[in-house]
């Protein structure tokens, strides 16, 4: 029974690059949610899918950063022209309704 | 004011101690509370829901101040396996929609 997956584990990419994050929830699971740790800091909410829909997306930056959920294959977390500032832990966790999250091992983005 | 608050430590304690964290949240109307724990930069790991009316977990025992908008953590006979950072973490909706978190209190268990 596998957790929650994603991949990569690390991805570098130099400034004005794209970076794509990628969550496969876990089995059985259909809500998906996105977080953020910067150095030193804790998690931040970004956003919250159900599959093709985006429930709450208050945490999300207003430019570059975008999300999906599609109706096949896992989440994607879109980073475009990416900046130093970017460089973080990215978490993806997945639950059912009403019940509780679990997280995957998470993305180090590295941005040069 | 952030919404969840911590000292961030670090606490270093020797093994076998009894080491107790806190931590104060700013919205009232938050509806659920937990504390996770995350190793080294890992993903966190739910350790235990926190109640009003105070629950335990072999060693460790949460518990909620509504009116004081406080949760604690303590961890009896501390063990080097207990050494991480300890998350506080609220939900201000029914749902498990948006967890937010504290920074963390970072906990060093020594021999």
């Amino acid at each position: 029974n596998a957790g929650v997956m994603q991949n990569p584990r690390h991805l570098v990419r130099r400034r004005g690059q794209e970076a794509r994050l990628r969550c496969s929830p876990m089995k059985g699971h259909s809500h998906v949610y996105w977080y953020r740790q910067l150095p030193e800091e804790g998690l931040k909410f970004m956003v919250y899918l159900q599959k093709e829909n985006i429930i709450d997306e208050s945490g999300m930056p207003k430019e570059r950063f975008s999300a999906e959920f599609p109706k096949e294959g896992p989440s994607i977390l879109r980073i475009q022209q990416v900046v130093r500032g970017d460089s973080a832990a990215y978490f993806c966790a997945s639950s059912n309704p009403n019940e509780k999250l679990f997280f995957g091992s998470g993305t180090q983005l590295s941005v040069l | 004011r952030k919404e969840v608050e911590q000292d961030p430590g670090p606490f270093n304690v020797p093994e076998g101690a009894t080491v107790a964290f806190n931590c104060t949240y700013s919205n009232s109307a938050s509806q659920s509370f937990f504390w996770y724990r995350q190793d080294c930069r890992k993903e966190p790991k739910l350790l235990m829901s926190v109640y009003s009316s105070g629950n335990e977990d072999g060693r460790f025992t949460a518990q909620l101040n509504r009116a004081s908008q406080y949760i604690s953590l303590l961890i009896r006979d501390s063990k080097l396996s207990d050494s991480a950072t300890y998350l506080c973490v609220v939900n201000d909706k029914g749902t498990a929609s948006k967890l937010t978190f504290g920074t963390g209190t970072r906990l060093q268990v020594t021999l």
